[in-house]
């Protein structure tokens, strides 16, 4: 499975700015993803990131709050912005294989919390 | 509807022991993967197992098993000989083929305490 970074690991940010999150693999890959997971909750989807073209993003989320860069098949970033509390989860990127199994596999995460 | 149900929010076990983890699905996409991840306090995500709608064997991987009933829509985990580090959330997952998003849906997990 690739290996896969997320940089920062947690941040702690003042409401009104943003954070961008970095993601990046050891391999190219066709699929990367962007999840958040709120606190005590389970994972939701925020958009797929295409490499070349403008993100895909799930319903509940835009583009304005949660800008994405895909410049090639390794890297990735997430843009959290004009932050409120609401905003504090864990974001994660993951990767998806190309075995025929659509396994995702998951970087350890970005903590936020919004003050 | 598309989704994913664990019914056990938290579960104990004593180590060295099995136990099983629940997951039921529903969808109306012929073929789909299901999935189980484990999430330690750290937040990160690992992947356990794998099965596919088709598969006609049940997975497994080292202590990890997946239980598969495609009749009653439940695809449980069974951790067998469970040791203090499998003390995490589990969360099962389901990737229906037909969804063009390639997202995966998440149940809402279960927190599992191995007790020694």
């Amino acid at each position: 499975s690739a290996v896969i970074s997320q940089k920062p690991s947690r941040d702690i940010c003042q409401r009104g700015t943003s954070l961008t999150i970095q993601c990046q693999v050891d391999s190219q890959v066709t699929m990367m993803f962007w999840y958040r997971q709120q606190p005590g909750q389970s994972l939701t989807l925020i958009a797929t990131a295409n490499q070349g073209s403008e993100a895909t993003y799930e319903s509940g989320f835009v583009i304005d709050k949660f800008p994405i860069s895909r410049p090639n098949l390794t890297f990735s970033t997430l843009t959290v912005s004009n932050m409120s509390p609401e905003d504090s989860s864990i974001y994660l990127c993951s990767v998806s294989t190309s075995d025929g199994t659509d396994t995702q596999y998951f970087g350890p995460g970005t903590r936020l919390t919004v003050l | 509807a598309q989704k994913i149900t664990q019914t056990q929010p938290g579960m104990f076990v004593q180590e060295k022991e099995a136990v099983t983890l629940d997951c039921t699905y529903d969808t109306s996409d012929p073929s789909y993967g299901l999935f189980w991840y484990k999430q330690p306090s750290s937040g990160e995500m690992i992947f356990l197992i794998y099965q596919g709608s088709y598969d006609q064997q049940n997975a497994t991987e080292g202590r990890y098993s997946l239980n598969f009933q495609k009749a009653r829509k439940s695809a449980n985990l069974v951790i067998s000989a469970s040791q203090l580090g499998d003390s995490a959330m589990y969360f099962c997952a389901m990737r229906p083929r037909m969804d063009s998003s390639y997202k995966l849906i998440f149940g809402s997990g279960t927190r599992l305490l191995v007790r020694p």
